[in-house]
């Protein structure tokens, strides 16, 4: 069963530093890697998605790395701003129909 | 495109009643699926439709959760005697049949079970 681990569970940083979100997995047969971005009480909005057969993507101020072999991936933020402050969730996606296996996630608050 | 909705946003019964959520998809979107997400973890699947087939069920699902798409657009997921541990987020998503792996969330419902 795919066990999906993210580290750390909270973060706070003053805003402007660059920060990176660490996302495990357990089974390496994945079909893609997503990163989501959860606002208090709100749905989520994918930010990347990564193919198996990719490294990284990136969208503006993010980019996002798979390492497959070693079950990581991680979510780098750039130049951190108050408005990037939710939950941030890792997902993989089976082979099979495509259900996501998320993270429990990391809190995110960027200070002003 | 409007995007994911659902109905209602929140919904506070009391045990042992029965409760219905709708999920409205966007629009020619040929999967849905179905997850609950309880506080300060990820969203879990609980199940998945291919237009008005559905394909698979968690385990999660106890009997007393079914859900339908009866005609392949729009979902209901019913709930029957509710219990305190039914509290949590109920999130739908769908994706289109030629990038199956590109789900869009709802905003979500959240179940309070008083």
């Amino acid at each position: 069963k795919q066990e999906v681990t993210q580290i750390p569970a909270a973060l706070s940083v003053p805003e402007g530093e660059n920060l990176v979100l660490n996302c495990s997995f357990t089974d390496s047969a994945i079909y893609n890697l997503q990163w989501f971005r959860q606002d208090p009480g709100k749905g989520l909005t994918s930010l990347l998605l990564i193919q198996s057969s990719q490294r990284e993507q990136t969208s503006g101020r993010l980019n996002a790395s798979l390492d497959k072999s070693s079950g990581r991936s991680t979510l780098y933020i750039a130049a951190s701003q108050p408005g990037d402050s939710a939950t941030y969730l890792c997902a993989n996606g089976d082979t099979g129909f495509q259900k996501l296996v998320f993270g429990t996630g990391t809190r995110l608050l960027v200070s002003p | 495109d409007t995007g994911v909705s659902q109905d209602p946003r929140h919904k506070i019964t009391k045990r042992g009643q029965n409760v219905t959520f709708r999920c409205d998809p966007i629009s020619e979107h040929n999967r849905l699926y179905w997850y609950r997400q309880t506080l300060g973890q990820g969203p879990e699947f609980l199940t998945y439709f291919q237009n008005e087939a559905q394909l698979e069920k968690s385990r999660l699902l106890s009997d007393r959760f079914s859900a339908e798409r009866p005609k392949g657009s729009f979902s209901t997921l019913e709930i029957q005697r509710t219990e305190q541990g039914d509290s949590a987020m109920y999130l739908c998503a769908s994706s289109p049949r030629e990038s199956p792996y590109e789900q869009y969330f709802g905003p979500g419902t959240r179940l309070t079970v008083t």
